[in-house]
């Protein structure tokens, strides 16, 4: 059985950078892709990105390009999604998700959340 | 971008309704769209991949339908457990974005 376990919730301030993990079990980093969602108190999700199947590479979306890093170990399954210059509306919950599929692609199983929370 | 836009944005219904949701793209992306259904404080859990495609374990009564601009999901006999947000999502583009999602409630 496939499990994502994320990593506990942060506090930080305006202008620090904040370090997510998602720990997975029962599949290998090397056999599976992983993708970042974040959805904001009471709003819709929002795709931050992460490796493409379809195309080969990791892709960040435009709208966190410059300020988001997403990396990998494989020897400890463990995927990581680093942000930068966070301001209070980064405030949210963010979760990683498993990428299934290689030409059309679907995201199952996702983490638990991990609240980021950005206030001076 | 492509722009996802889900209708209707909160939609209330009945034990046993028949409920259809609607997703429109701002451009064709064939039938590459997800719906993904989210229960208050929990991770959302996928529905119907590749516009018709249902996951597995997911109950026969939800269905997908549509390619290239609009979308439906479908729920044909609604249960206590499908009250919940809906988001459809699109991967036709490398930039995936998500429609704004859809609220549905107990009437």
């Amino acid at each position: 059985q496939v499990q994502l376990v994320q990593s506990g919730a942060e506090v930080k301030k305006p202008g620090a950078s904040v370090k997510v993990s998602c720990k997975l079990s029962g599949f290998t980093l090397t056999e599976s892709s992983i993708q970042w969602v974040r959805q904001a108190p009471g709003k819709g999700l929002e795709w931050m990105g992460g490796f493409l199947p379809e195309e080969g590479e990791t892709i960040y979306a435009q709208n966190f390009q410059g300020r988001v890093t997403m990396t990998e170990d494989s020897p400890t399954d463990t995927a990581y999604m680093e942000l930068s210059s966070l301001r209070p509306e980064d405030t949210a919950v963010y979760y990683c998700a498993m990428v299934r599929g290689v030409i059309n692609t679907w995201l199952d199983p996702w983490g638990q959340g991990t609240l980021v929370t950005v206030s001076s | 971008d492509i722009q996802m836009t889900q209708s209707p944005s909160s939609l209330s219904a009945s034990v046993g309704d028949r409920v259809t949701i609607t997703c429109r793209a701002s451009q064709s992306i064939s039938s590459s769209l997800n719906w993904y259904q989210q229960k208050a404080g929990k991770a959302p859990k996928v529905l119907i991949y590749a516009a018709s495609s249902l996951q597995s374990g997911v109950p026969s009564r939800f269905s997908g339908s549509g390619s290239g601009t609009d979308f439906t999901l479908t729920i044909a006999t609604l249960h206590p457990e499908d009250f919940a947000l809906y988001y459809c999502q699109q991967y036709y583009s490398p930039q995936h974005t998500f429609g704004q999602g859809t609220k549905l409630e107990m009437k």
